[in-house]
């Protein structure tokens, strides 16, 4: 069974730039979790997607957005990148609502110059 | 504030020497703490899911306790491929995000 795919791997930004990372669910799971791994810190949670609606949201600004498609897959937009943007972007799925065993995905790493 | 700990910070093992390593957690009514192992430039890797304090699951070297203030990893005689950074994280409360702690990075040395 394929695990949760994200895309692509590497980002390299300038600063004001926007960026969209892409993610791509284990086949069944409908809910969708970004997460922000910057170096030296914990995981941050950033989003959560259910059944296509943003069910909550971690404590970044605006500029960090997405969405989810039919499909379940689902995509980060951050906009007006700044250098502190610089991460490791981490999606992972679960089978559903609830207390569900989160899936990570390798994640994408960005880089803003 | 929901609030997750990880101690040690870092720690070196000869292959063979068992130890623990701990996580203190506050949140309002715990859901369930996970234990992940995530290798360098990588996902995280799941490993072990507790709901309630008392249960303990195994796999393999590793073991995971809780209680109702804090969860240890047990790790029996590691060897060198066990060397990765650990991380715990809780859900509580009525959302399903995860809060982590910092990790417990391990090495462990043949």
């Amino acid at each position: 069974e394929a695990g949760v795919t994200q895309s692509p791997t590497h980002l390299i930004k300038t600063r004001g730039q926007q960026a969209t990372l892409r993610c791509s669910p284990i086949s069944g799971h409908t809910s969708v979790y970004w997460y922000q791994q910057a170096l030296g810190l914990g995981l941050q949670f950033l989003l959560w997607y259910d059944e296509g609606e943003e069910r909550n949201r971690g404590n970044f600004p605006p500029r960090f957005s997405g969405r989810q498609f039919p499909n379940y897959s689902s995509e980060l937009n951050v906009n007006a990148l700044e250098l502190e943007d610089s991460a490791l972007y981490l999606c992972a799925s679960s089978l559903a609502r609830g207390v569900e065993t989160q899936y990570f995905g390798p994640g994408t790493r960005l880089l803003v110059l | 504030e929901d609030q997750v700990t990880q101690s040690p910070e870092a720690l070196r093992l000869q292959e063979g020497e068992s130890s623990s390593l701990n996580c203190s957690y506050t949140v309002s009514g715990l859901r369930g703490l996970f234990w992940y192992r995530q290798d360098p430039g990588k996902g995280p890797e799941f490993l072990f899911t507790l709901y309630s304090a008392g249960e303990e699951k195994e796999k393999e070297r590793l073991k995971a306790t809780l209680t109702k203030k804090e969860s240890f990893l047990h790790i029996t005689a590691p060897k060198p491929e066990d060397s990765a950074t650990y991380l715990c994280a809780v859900q509580g409360g009525n959302t399903d995000k995860l809060i982590f702690g910092t990790g417990t990075r391990l090495q462990v040395f043949p």
